[in-house]
């Protein structure tokens, strides 16, 4: 068990590019949350997977982005037609669903830069 | 909705003395946990220390402590004989049983431990 583990760490692209980014969980978390951080903030939820069902989305998540988890193991999240406004920190984290209370196991994240 | 407030955006601590770190949060459940998470610079967020809200007994876990004031929802983190390796960010967070374990964090502390 090597942790949840996100590629790439670093992304920089033009404004209007599309990127994706992917998280591995690890491997016996049936759950998996995207998180958003900017700079000085805590992180904002996005939306979540149990398995393979993409069961909450935060009203945060606009049209430009989409997530998915095929077969319930890695999911990616792509944004579309990036905006400097999508400058960030992603965060991957996964859990398992009977530990809700334990908390969640981070990835390092990818820092996204628009330019 | 639930709310998570750090009002102190820095602290600073020798290394060896005792901190505490203020966090306050608002909510209706009655069910429901607390966290903190350490975030050291460019790292992987990581959990410190977790409350059960149904226990009345603070948590601790080695040199960390906490003092939950259920009644005034307050959640405080005591660092002990701080180290250099506790320099981070510190994020309060909150989940309760029904929120499929999405956690609501605070704008986080940023801690400096000076030698």
């Amino acid at each position: 068990d090597t942790g949840v583990s996100q590629n790439p760490r670093h992304k920089i692209t033009k404004r209007g590019q599309n990127v994706t980014f992917r998280c591995d969980p690890i491997s016996e978390h049936n759950r998996l949350y995207w998180y958003r951080q900017t700079l000085g903030q805590g992180p904002e939820f996005l939306t979540y997977f149990q398995n393979e069902a993409q069961l909450e989305k935060s009203r945060l998540l606009s049209d430009r982005f989409s997530a998915e988890r095929p077969k319930g193991s890695f999911s990616t999240l792509e944004i579309q037609r990036t905006e400097q406004g999508d400058s960030a920190m992603y965060l991957c984290a996964s859990s398992l669903r009977t530990a809700a209370g334990y908390g969640y196991t981070f990835g390092s994240g990818t820092r996204l830069t628009v330019v | 909705a639930q709310t998570v407030t750090q009002s102190q955006p820095e602290m600073s601590v020798q290394e060896a003395e005792t901190v505490t770190l203020s966090c306050t949060y608002d909510t209706s459940e009655s069910n429901y946990y607390l966290f903190w998470y350490k975030q050291p610079p460019s790292r992987q967020m990581i959990l410190v220390i977790r409350q059960e809200a149904y226990k009345q007994q603070n948590a601790t876990e080695n040199r960390f402590s906490v003092n939950f004031q259920k009644a005034a929802k307050s959640f405080s983190l005591k660092i002990s004989d701080s180290q250099l390796g506790d320099t981070a960010m510190y994020f309060c967070a909150f989940t309760y049983t029904g929120a499929n374990s999405k956690l609501t964090f605070g704008k986080g502390i940023t801690l400096s431990v000076r030698p």
